[in-house]
């Protein structure tokens, strides 16, 4: 199946910093990759939709200026967290779509970021 | 309101016996489709099972099959045999529209089951 990466798998980082995670298509292109967020013993909250080429599309509630999406090619998204403090630790999952791919299975998730800010 | 409902957020079994994850959704789209999710306790999140709206037949998946029914809005996990590396917590999700857009996954609470030897 395709296989979708993520760098760094971890990161500690001090407040106020920011810190970048890359997301990768490894043997597919990918037209849209979405950027999830989840906290110990909950769910996968959708953050944005990244579509390559254009500004992603957040949902309610995240904050543009502190969650910034890059998706500048087919096979790389980014997702900065800027001036990252306590709060924003979380684990942060992408997942992307096969854009070729004719199945219903079209989304890819990477193995994810944990993020941990002192 | 929530779309998907997963109201057990934990669960244990017996090695070797079935169990049943239940979920239900809530949709006025005439076309979706349901998938289940497992996520180990490394974070990654392993596709199981899909079912789509449209879909005649329960999907089956090895030891996966998914209990649809359809006018209760409900999409149900069962695992046969359970094994001691089915322990993890497991997603429903559901994908509204057209099979081939491509929109969000919408994922439940998630159920945590845990298999006792």
């Amino acid at each position: 199946g395709a296989v979708v990466s993520q760098h760094p798998s971890r990161v500690i980082c001090k407040s106020g910093t920011s810190v970048k995670i890359e997301c990768r298509s490894l043997d597919f292109q990918a037209t849209t990759m979405f950027w999830y967020r989840q906290f110990p013993k909950q769910s996968l909250m959708l953050m944005a939709t990244s579509n390559e080429g254009s500004k992603a599309t957040y949902e309610q509630g995240v904050e543009k200026d502190k969650f910034l999406i890059n998706h500048a090619s087919l096979t790389l998204s980014t997702l900065t967290v800027t001036s990252a403090h306590p709060e924003d630790s979380s684990f942060y999952i992408c997942s992307a779509r096969d854009g070729s791919a004719a199945s219903y299975n079209e989304q890819f998730f990477g193995p994810g970021t944990r993020l941990t800010v002192l | 309101a929530q779309k998907i409902t997963q109201t057990q957020p934990g669960m244990f079994v017996q090695e070797k016996e079935a169990v049943t994850l239940d979920c239900t959704y809530d949709t006025s789209d005439q076309s979706y489709g349901l998938f289940w999710y497992k996520q180990p306790s490394s974070g990654e999140m392993i596709f199981l099972i899909y079912q789509g709206s449209y879909d005649e037949q329960n999907a089956t998946e090895g030891r996966y099959s998914l209990n649809f029914q359809k006018a209760r809005k409900s999409a149900n996990l069962v695992i046969s045999a359970s094994q001691l590396g089915d322990s993890a917590m497991y997603f429903c999700a559901m994908r509204e529209g057209g099979a081939f857009g491509g929109e969000k996954l919408i994922f439940g609470q998630g159920t945590e089951l845990s298999v006792k030897p």
